[in-house]
């Protein structure tokens, strides 16, 4: 079946640097959602993108919707404490209301 | 606040016993999704619902079987339970028409409901 592989898994930064993940896969998907989950909560929805080159921002968020639609990457500058958590993307299946999601990138930013 | 509310949002019970889940999407939406999230997994599509019909399946179990009731709520049933069903179960919703205005997809989530088996 179709599979989203996410990377990194997980990674420690320091405060205030860049980090960047990266969602690929052998098929192609028509919207890709970027989600931040923390501990016990539920995903909350940080940026969509609807088109395959859209690059969309979302305060210190940047993410992209790759020209083959097989990919897309979350950009985070300036790294602050809060971005703790576990980022999921989701992409939607072409010809369908199914969303498969990426296996996660837990985020640790160091103080 | 996504708006979707889940309840409740802990429980716990005993193997074999069945359990019923509830959500109540964002006003407006018409279309309910539920997941399963094991401990430090991923998001497991488990089935989806569109103002009152089921509209697609995923990985569902045959012990478990949903609902959505012509106000929109909906119901997961999880029966015959096992330690193995433990899990963060997550309702999203989304308006679901499309109709090429792919933003009607985007899917919100609601807190959660913890359940542990004992």
């Amino acid at each position: 079946g179709q599979q989203l592989n996410q990377s990194p898994q997980s990674m420690f930064i320091q405060e205030g640097e860049d980090v960047s993940m990266n969602c690929t896969s052998s098929s192609i998907f028509n919207t890709w959602l970027w989600y931040k989950q923390d501990p016990g909560e539920g995903p909350v929805l940080l940026i969509a993108l609807y088109k395959a080159g859209e690059l969309t921002s979302n305060g210190r968020l940047t993410a992209q919707f790759g020209i083959t639609r097989k990919d897309s990457f979350l950009n985070i500058s300036a790294s602050i404490p809060s971005d703790v958590g576990i980022y999921f993307c989701a992409g939607q299946l072409p010809g369908t209301y199914k969303y498969i999601f990426g296996t996660g990138t837990r985020l640790k930013v160091l103080a | 606040d996504s708006g979707v509310t889940q309840t409740p949002k802990h429980l716990i019970t005993a193997t074999g016993q069945r359990v019923t889940l509830r959500c109540s999407p964002r006003s407006g939406d018409l279309s309910v999704y539920w997941y399963q999230q094991s401990l430090d997994q991923g998001l497991q599509f488990l089935i989806q619902y569109y103002n009152g019909e089921e509209r697609a399946k995923g990985n569902i179990l045959e012990r478990f079987s949903a609902q959505q009731f012509p106000d929109l709520h909906s119901e997961l049933n999880l029966s015959s339970l096992e330690l193995g069903d433990s899990a963060l179960y997550f309702c999203a919703s989304s308006d679901g028409t499309s109709g090429g205005r792919r933003s009607t997809d985007t899917q919100y989530f609601g807190p959660g409901t913890r359940l542990t088996v004992l």
